[in-house]
């Protein structure tokens, strides 16, 4: 069925490094895809989406690109700040009206 | 601009209780959803809707019934409380569903649930 994989375990990373959190789907067509984000005690926000092969969403200086080739949509940020600390989701749209999450990946920004 | 909004924000039960989580929208979506977020499981979709009137089974249904009587309001009950529905409930709606634009989730705060 249509999933999410998202990378094993939590990011620790230092202020101004960069960031990269991999992001697979298993999907049959062309769904939807989606990055959340979740800052502690707070609920999910979109924070970017595609909807078509070769999309780059973008949004607070986060990247995701729509590659059907390698069925991935990994999530990057050139130089992150303490304030982006947060668990991030994966997600696809499935055709059967329901999103699918990945487990959540918890980045940390140490300053 | 309220958007999705979740009554309670916490509340513990004892074992065998029962409860109803309160999910509002002011968006005029179509669609609603109820997920409980478990340490290491992500987010599991419990029920839907599809639309007033309407409701159906996610990944784990089971303890959990629904209702959406209006279009901007989505129950969720638990008749029976036990330990194991302690987690915490997002609720969520969209515009539309599946492919293409639209389709994105906004959720409520989210409501901390604990069964003792």
């Amino acid at each position: 069925g249509n999933s999410v994989t998202q990378m094993e375990g939590p990011v620790t990373l230092s202020e101004e490094a960069f960031l990269t959190i991999n992001c697979t789907y298993t999907a049959t067509g062309y769904p939807s895809l989606f990055w959340y984000v979740q800052y502690p005690g707070e609920g999910l926000q979109l924070l970017l989406k595609a909807t078509k092969a070769d999309d780059k969403g973008s949004n607070k200086g986060f990247e995701a690109t729509y590659r059907k080739e390698t069925t991935s949509f990994h999530l990057e940020k050139g130089s992150v700040q303490v304030s982006d600390s947060a668990v991030y989701f994966c997600a696809l749209s499935r055709g059967n009206n329901r999103l699918a999450f990945g487990k959540g990946n918890q980045v940390v920004v140490i300053p | 601009n309220a958007g999705v909004t979740q009554t309670p924000k916490f509340r513990v039960l004892k074992t065998g209780q029962s409860m109803t989580l309160l999910c509002a929208q002011d968006m005029n979506h179509e669609y609603m959803y109820w997920y409980r977020q478990d340490p290491g499981m992500g987010l599991r979709l419990i029920h839907y809707s599809v639309g007033e009137g309407t409701t159906a089974k996610g990944e784990v249904p089971d303890g959990y019934n629904v209702s959406r009587l209006k279009k901007q309001n989505f129950l969720l009950g638990l008749e029976s409380a036990a330990p194991s529905q302690t987690s915490v409930y997002f609720c969520a709606s969209s515009l539309s569903a599946g492919r293409g634009p639209n389709t994105e989730a906004f959720f409520g705060q989210g409501t901390r649930l604990t069964v003792v």
